[in-house]
């Protein structure tokens, strides 16, 4: 049992590069999500899927794409990479029933620097 | 809207002498509270969560929350620091956002915490 994998570690792109972050949970969780971490401000939401072919936005979606089709997979798109997406990307995944907060297991992260 | 703030920045203690990391939050309803830990260049793992069964909060590696909903609070205790606690805490509050149960984590923005010898 893997838990949450995130690949790549580390990445360097070039302004206008675009790229996609891999996430892959085998817990079977129905909820899984993208966030940035960036210095004094905790992790902000980008956006999260409740089940395969269901993504919505969270607070900072602007310039990010996702899908989800399957399961396990939820791929984060950066389309066109700017300075302002340099920062920490963490993919985390839940289970989910009758509004129940149930812990949220993350990845070890994505480092993006954006030049 | 919910919303979290964790009153330190960063704190420091001595290693064998307690710790408190404070933490407010707002809600319109009956939260969900969690605290994250993250250590350097890791991911964040559970600490504990509060979810209106008993206000005091036992979780992993001696430490400790009380929901105190009279004052907003959640603050993180624990009676003695380890070198090994040095991390950054995040107290989170979460909300649903999806009728499939899905529940937002809104963060504060973290408390490092540093253990002197």
């Amino acid at each position: 049992n893997a838990g949450v994998t995130q690949t790549p570690k580390f990445q360097v792109l070039k302004t206008g590069q675009s790229m996609t972050l891999q996430c892959a949970q085998d817990m079977n969780h129905e909820y899984m999500s993208w966030y940035r971490q960036d210095p004094g401000m905790g992790l902000r939401l980008i956006h999260y899927s409740v089940g395969a072919g269901i993504t919505d936005q969270g607070e900072v979606p602007n310039g990010y794409n996702v899908s989800r089709s399957t399961t396990e997979d939820f791929p984060l798109r950066l389309l066109s990479a700017a300075p302002s997406q340099t920062s920490v990307y963490f993919c985390a995944s839940s289970r989910t029933s009758g509004g129940q907060s149930y812990e949220q297991y993350f990845g070890p992260g994505t480092r993006l620097t954006v030049t | 809207a919910q919303s979290v703030t964790q009153l330190d920045s960063h704190v420091s203690v001595s290693e064998g002498t307690p710790v408190l990391l404070r933490c407010n939050y707002s809600s319109s309803y009956s939260p969900s509270l969690f605290w994250y830990v993250q250590h350097p260049n890791k991911g964040l793992q559970l600490l504990l969560k509060y979810t209106s069964a008993a206000t005091l909060v036992k979780g992993i590696n001696g430490f400790e929350a009380e929901f105190k909903k009279s004052e907003t609070s959640f603050h993180l205790t624990k009676p003695s620091a380890h070198m090994s606690d040095a991390a950054e805490y995040f107290c989170v509050v979460s909300r649903p956002i999806s009728l499939q149960g899905a529940q937002k984590l809104v963060f504060g923005q973290g408390t490092r915490l540093t253990i002197n010898p």
